[in-house]
């Protein structure tokens, strides 16, 4: 059974940073791309970072290019993303997703999600 | 891409048949001839779930009473007949070109 078990979100103050991590089990996590999607409260799904198999290749929404990095651990079947300089349109929660294939598939599955708060 | 879903919420007689509609602005058919469009289902305070990929493929383990049609720039998601699990908010979904973007949701609830 695939699992995905997010973690690392939290309250956080404009201009902090923190990083999330997300847990894999149950597939070759070495396998396949992941990726980062995020909703806003009340708001619908907003792709935000993707990372090849090998973690070679990155993307990124033009919306956190330049202040979110994602990355992998194959050995520790583990995704993260670190984010910085966190600004209030940054509140949300933060899906971890296992895409089918590559990076530009789809995705299959989705973890819980966790979220991360940017305000004073 | 953007992708727009119609109506923004349906308000459902559990037994009947429902319909969301999700149209993109440029064609998801790829020179491969696979059309790279897909529906997800996001129940309250549950993450989104897949339904349905490259158009009308049932994803493992979802029921016979979920199709998907379409072609091109136009798709469908029906329920045949709407049962009280279904209600959530439904999304479509393009992978044709990075980023992935979605619809703005289709809100379905039961009368």
């Amino acid at each position: 059974e695939v699992q995905l078990l997010e973690s690392g979100g939290a309250l956080v103050q404009p201009g902090g940073s923190l990083r999330l991590s997300c847990a894999a089990s149950g597939f070759t996590f070495s396998n396949y791309a992941m990726s980062w999607v995020r909703q806003a409260p009340g708001k619908g799904l907003e792709w935000v970072s993707g990372i090849s198999d090998s973690g070679g290749r990155t993307y990124y929404a033009d919306s956190v290019k330049g202040q979110f990095t994602i990355s992998r651990d194959n050995s520790k079947n583990t995704l993260y993303l670190q984010m910085k300089s966190l600004r209030a349109e940054d509140t949300a929660i933060y899906y971890c997703a296992k895409d089918e294939g590559a990076v530009d598939t789809y995705f299959d599955y989705w973890g819980q999600g966790t979220l991360v708060t940017v305000s004073s | 891409i953007v992708m727009t879903q119609t109506p923004l919420s349906l308000s459902v007689t559990p037994g009947q048949p429902a319909s969301i509609s999700c149209k993109s602005s440029q064609s998801l058919l790829h020179n491969d001839g696979k059309t790279y469009l897909y529906w997800y289902l996001q129940r309250p305070g549950q993450s989104p779930q897949l339904l349905i990929h490259e158009v009308s493929n049932r994803f493992s383990g979802v029921p016979e009473r979920f199709s998907g049609s379409g072609s091109g720039t136009d798709f469908t998601l029906r329920i045949s007949r709407v049962e009280a699990e279904d209600v959530g908010v439904y999304y479509c979904m393009q992978s044709i070109q990075l980023p992935q973007t979605f619809g703005g949701g289709t809100k379905v609830q039961i009368k």
